[in-house]
Protein backbone atom coordinates (compact mmCIF):
# COMPACT_ATOMS: atom_id res chain seq x y z
CA UNK A 1 0.00 0.00 0.00
CA UNK A 2 1.67 3.02 -1.42
CA UNK A 3 0.70 5.74 1.80
CA UNK A 4 1.56 9.98 1.72
CA UNK A 5 1.81 10.78 5.46
CA UNK A 6 1.02 14.00 6.79
CA UNK A 7 0.85 15.19 10.30
CA UNK A 8 -3.47 16.22 10.30
CA UNK A 9 -2.75 19.39 12.88
CA UNK A 10 -3.99 21.76 13.56
CA UNK A 11 -0.85 24.01 13.10
CA UNK A 12 -1.73 27.57 14.33
CA UNK A 13 0.89 30.57 13.69
CA UNK A 14 0.61 33.82 13.98
CA UNK A 15 0.58 36.50 10.83
CA UNK A 16 3.74 37.10 9.29
CA UNK A 17 5.80 33.66 10.72
CA UNK A 18 6.69 31.40 8.65
CA UNK A 19 4.82 27.66 8.58
CA UNK A 20 6.40 24.38 8.02
CA UNK A 21 4.12 21.51 6.97
CA UNK A 22 5.68 18.28 6.54
CA UNK A 23 4.98 14.96 4.35
CA UNK A 24 6.28 11.92 3.94
CA UNK A 25 6.01 8.92 1.69
CA UNK A 26 6.26 5.47 0.99
CA UNK A 27 7.15 5.18 -2.53
CA UNK A 28 10.93 5.26 -2.93
CA UNK A 29 10.09 5.41 -7.15
CA UNK A 30 7.94 8.12 -6.76
CA UNK A 31 8.93 11.10 -8.86
CA UNK A 32 6.28 14.06 -8.65
CA UNK A 33 5.60 15.90 -5.60
CA UNK A 34 2.44 18.49 -5.55
CA UNK A 35 0.72 20.54 -2.64
CA UNK A 36 -2.72 21.48 -2.75
CA UNK A 37 -4.59 23.78 -0.76
CA UNK A 38 -8.14 23.30 -0.05
CA UNK A 39 -10.03 25.46 2.03
CA UNK A 40 -13.51 24.39 3.76
CA UNK A 41 -16.23 23.35 1.61
CA UNK A 42 -13.46 24.02 -1.28
CA UNK A 43 -12.28 21.60 -3.67
CA UNK A 44 -8.42 21.52 -3.62
CA UNK A 45 -5.91 24.31 -5.34
CA UNK A 46 -2.79 23.37 -6.67
CA UNK A 47 -0.18 25.42 -5.08
CA UNK A 48 3.42 23.89 -5.92
CA UNK A 49 4.84 21.20 -7.23
CA UNK A 50 8.90 19.84 -7.25
CA UNK A 51 10.60 17.07 -8.82
CA UNK A 52 14.13 17.61 -7.76
CA UNK A 53 16.03 17.44 -4.67
CA UNK A 54 16.38 20.67 -3.21
CA UNK A 55 14.16 23.63 -2.66
CA UNK A 56 12.16 25.50 -5.12
CA UNK A 57 10.81 28.84 -4.33
CA UNK A 58 7.21 30.69 -6.22
CA UNK A 59 6.47 33.77 -4.23
CA UNK A 60 6.09 33.39 -0.29
CA UNK A 61 5.74 29.20 -0.93
CA UNK A 62 8.78 27.11 -1.06
CA UNK A 63 9.15 23.70 -1.50
CA UNK A 64 11.73 21.01 -0.26
CA UNK A 65 12.44 17.52 -1.29
CA UNK A 66 14.57 14.85 0.19
CA UNK A 67 14.03 11.73 -1.89
CA UNK A 68 16.83 10.19 -0.13
CA UNK A 69 14.46 10.48 3.15
CA UNK A 70 11.44 10.13 1.47
CA UNK A 71 10.71 13.55 2.77
CA UNK A 72 8.34 16.88 1.06
CA UNK A 73 7.75 19.92 3.25
CA UNK A 74 5.79 23.35 2.15
CA UNK A 75 6.92 26.44 3.71
CA UNK A 76 5.13 29.34 4.02
CA UNK A 77 6.79 32.90 4.75
CA UNK A 78 5.07 36.10 5.90
CA UNK A 79 1.73 33.97 6.49
CA UNK A 80 -0.96 35.77 6.29
CA UNK A 81 -5.29 34.77 7.55
CA UNK A 82 -5.89 34.21 4.08
CA UNK A 83 -3.71 31.11 4.26
CA UNK A 84 -5.96 29.52 6.68
CA UNK A 85 -6.73 25.91 4.92
CA UNK A 86 -6.02 22.50 4.89
CA UNK A 87 -2.62 21.82 2.86
CA UNK A 88 -2.93 18.64 1.08
CA UNK A 89 0.67 16.39 -0.14
CA UNK A 90 0.34 14.66 -2.98
CA UNK A 91 2.63 12.27 -4.48
CA UNK A 92 2.85 9.48 -7.88
CA UNK A 93 2.44 6.29 -7.53
CA UNK A 94 5.78 4.02 -9.47
CA UNK A 95 5.47 2.28 -12.62
CA UNK A 96 3.75 4.46 -15.29
CA UNK A 97 0.28 5.26 -13.64
CA UNK A 98 -1.24 8.48 -13.49
CA UNK A 99 -2.79 8.30 -9.99
CA UNK A 100 -2.12 11.12 -7.07
CA UNK A 101 -1.83 9.41 -3.68
CA UNK A 102 -2.78 12.07 -1.62
CA UNK A 103 -2.00 12.36 2.53
CA UNK A 104 -4.70 13.35 4.85
CA UNK A 105 -3.92 16.72 5.13
CA UNK A 106 -2.59 19.46 7.64
CA UNK A 107 -4.87 22.20 8.50
CA UNK A 108 -3.49 25.39 9.26
CA UNK A 109 -4.52 28.15 10.87
CA UNK A 110 -2.92 31.64 10.78
CA UNK A 111 -3.96 33.84 13.65
CA UNK A 112 -3.65 37.84 13.07
CA UNK B 1 -5.31 27.99 -17.83
CA UNK B 2 -6.23 24.76 -16.98
CA UNK B 3 -9.84 25.76 -15.48
CA UNK B 4 -12.28 22.35 -14.99
CA UNK B 5 -16.17 22.98 -14.53
CA UNK B 6 -18.38 20.73 -12.64
CA UNK B 7 -22.28 20.83 -13.13
CA UNK B 8 -24.17 20.68 -10.67
CA UNK B 9 -22.69 22.33 -7.53
CA UNK B 10 -24.72 21.11 -5.50
CA UNK B 11 -27.85 18.26 -5.80
CA UNK B 12 -30.21 16.47 -3.26
CA UNK B 13 -31.99 13.68 -4.42
CA UNK B 14 -34.52 10.97 -2.93
CA UNK B 15 -33.28 7.66 -1.93
CA UNK B 16 -33.34 4.69 -5.22
CA UNK B 17 -32.86 7.88 -7.96
CA UNK B 18 -29.89 8.79 -9.89
CA UNK B 19 -27.77 11.31 -10.11
CA UNK B 20 -25.38 12.56 -13.15
CA UNK B 21 -22.44 15.01 -12.16
CA UNK B 22 -20.88 16.14 -15.16
CA UNK B 23 -17.10 17.51 -15.26
CA UNK B 24 -15.77 19.47 -18.27
CA UNK B 25 -11.87 20.79 -18.69
CA UNK B 26 -12.46 24.03 -19.97
CA UNK B 27 -9.59 25.71 -21.87
CA UNK B 28 -7.64 22.29 -22.42
CA UNK B 29 -8.20 18.33 -23.39
CA UNK B 30 -8.25 15.81 -21.29
CA UNK B 31 -7.30 12.58 -21.80
CA UNK B 32 -7.43 10.95 -18.34
CA UNK B 33 -10.16 12.58 -15.52
CA UNK B 34 -10.35 11.55 -11.66
CA UNK B 35 -13.61 11.01 -9.89
CA UNK B 36 -12.78 11.67 -5.81
CA UNK B 37 -15.21 11.59 -3.16
CA UNK B 38 -14.27 13.14 -0.22
CA UNK B 39 -15.98 12.92 3.37
CA UNK B 40 -16.31 15.39 6.42
CA UNK B 41 -12.88 16.23 7.86
CA UNK B 42 -11.56 13.36 5.60
CA UNK B 43 -8.92 13.25 2.83
CA UNK B 44 -9.78 12.69 -1.06
CA UNK B 45 -10.57 8.75 -2.01
CA UNK B 46 -10.02 7.95 -5.57
CA UNK B 47 -12.81 6.52 -6.54
CA UNK B 48 -11.96 5.64 -10.78
CA UNK B 49 -9.95 7.18 -13.50
CA UNK B 50 -11.36 7.62 -16.60
CA UNK B 51 -9.59 7.31 -19.80
CA UNK B 52 -11.60 9.06 -23.35
CA UNK B 53 -13.44 6.52 -25.26
CA UNK B 54 -12.53 3.33 -22.75
CA UNK B 55 -13.86 2.07 -19.70
CA UNK B 56 -12.62 3.70 -16.26
CA UNK B 57 -10.75 1.78 -13.93
CA UNK B 58 -12.24 1.91 -10.74
CA UNK B 59 -10.44 1.71 -7.46
CA UNK B 60 -10.69 -1.06 -5.22
CA UNK B 61 -13.94 -1.42 -2.99
CA UNK B 62 -15.91 1.13 -5.46
CA UNK B 63 -18.59 -0.37 -6.72
CA UNK B 64 -18.93 -0.10 -10.66
CA UNK B 65 -22.20 -0.65 -11.30
CA UNK B 66 -23.57 1.62 -8.79
CA UNK B 67 -21.04 4.80 -9.88
CA UNK B 68 -21.09 4.94 -13.81
CA UNK B 69 -18.68 7.11 -15.70
CA UNK B 70 -18.49 8.19 -19.10
CA UNK B 71 -15.75 10.18 -20.48
CA UNK B 72 -17.34 10.47 -24.09
CA UNK B 73 -15.42 13.31 -25.65
CA UNK B 74 -11.91 14.63 -24.63
CA UNK B 75 -13.30 17.71 -22.63
CA UNK B 76 -16.46 15.81 -21.10
CA UNK B 77 -16.86 12.77 -18.31
CA UNK B 78 -19.88 12.25 -16.42
CA UNK B 79 -20.73 10.34 -12.88
CA UNK B 80 -24.04 8.62 -12.46
CA UNK B 81 -24.84 7.88 -9.31
CA UNK B 82 -27.56 4.79 -9.30
CA UNK B 83 -30.03 3.95 -6.87
CA UNK B 84 -28.36 6.91 -4.57
CA UNK B 85 -28.82 5.96 -0.69
CA UNK B 86 -27.92 8.80 2.14
CA UNK B 87 -24.75 6.71 2.46
CA UNK B 88 -23.97 8.45 -1.07
CA UNK B 89 -24.31 11.36 0.31
CA UNK B 90 -21.11 13.44 0.16
CA UNK B 91 -18.85 15.64 -1.82
CA UNK B 92 -17.59 14.16 -5.32
CA UNK B 93 -14.91 16.09 -7.18
CA UNK B 94 -13.13 15.10 -10.45
CA UNK B 95 -9.96 16.13 -11.68
CA UNK B 96 -8.33 16.63 -15.18
CA UNK B 97 -5.06 15.67 -16.40
CA UNK B 98 -3.32 18.52 -18.42
CA UNK B 99 -1.16 16.68 -20.57
CA UNK B 100 0.40 20.06 -21.67
CA UNK B 101 1.11 20.85 -18.25
CA UNK B 102 5.30 20.66 -16.97
CA UNK B 103 4.43 17.36 -15.03
CA UNK B 104 2.17 14.31 -16.36
CA UNK B 105 1.21 13.90 -12.96
CA UNK B 106 -0.74 17.77 -12.48
CA UNK B 107 -4.14 17.26 -11.98
CA UNK B 108 -6.46 20.29 -11.84
CA UNK B 109 -9.82 19.59 -10.10
CA UNK B 110 -13.30 20.90 -10.47
CA UNK B 111 -15.30 22.82 -8.00
CA UNK B 112 -16.94 19.92 -6.63
CA UNK B 113 -20.50 18.71 -6.33
CA UNK B 114 -22.11 18.57 -3.05
CA UNK B 115 -24.62 15.68 -2.98
CA UNK B 116 -27.18 14.56 -0.59
CA UNK B 117 -29.15 11.99 -0.25
CA UNK B 118 -32.41 11.94 1.40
Amino acid sequence: QKEVEQNSGPLSVPEGAIASLNCTYSDRGSQSFFWYRQYSGKSPELIMFIYSNGDKEDGRFTAQLNKASQYVSLLIRDSQPSDSATYLCAVNIQGGSEKLVFGKGTKLTVNP
Amino acid sequence: GAVVSQHPSRVICKSGTSVKIECRSLDFQATTMFWYRQFPKQSLMLMATSNEGSKATYEQGVEKDKFLINHASLTLSTLTVTSAHPEDSSFYICSARDVTGYSSYEQYFGPGTRLTVT
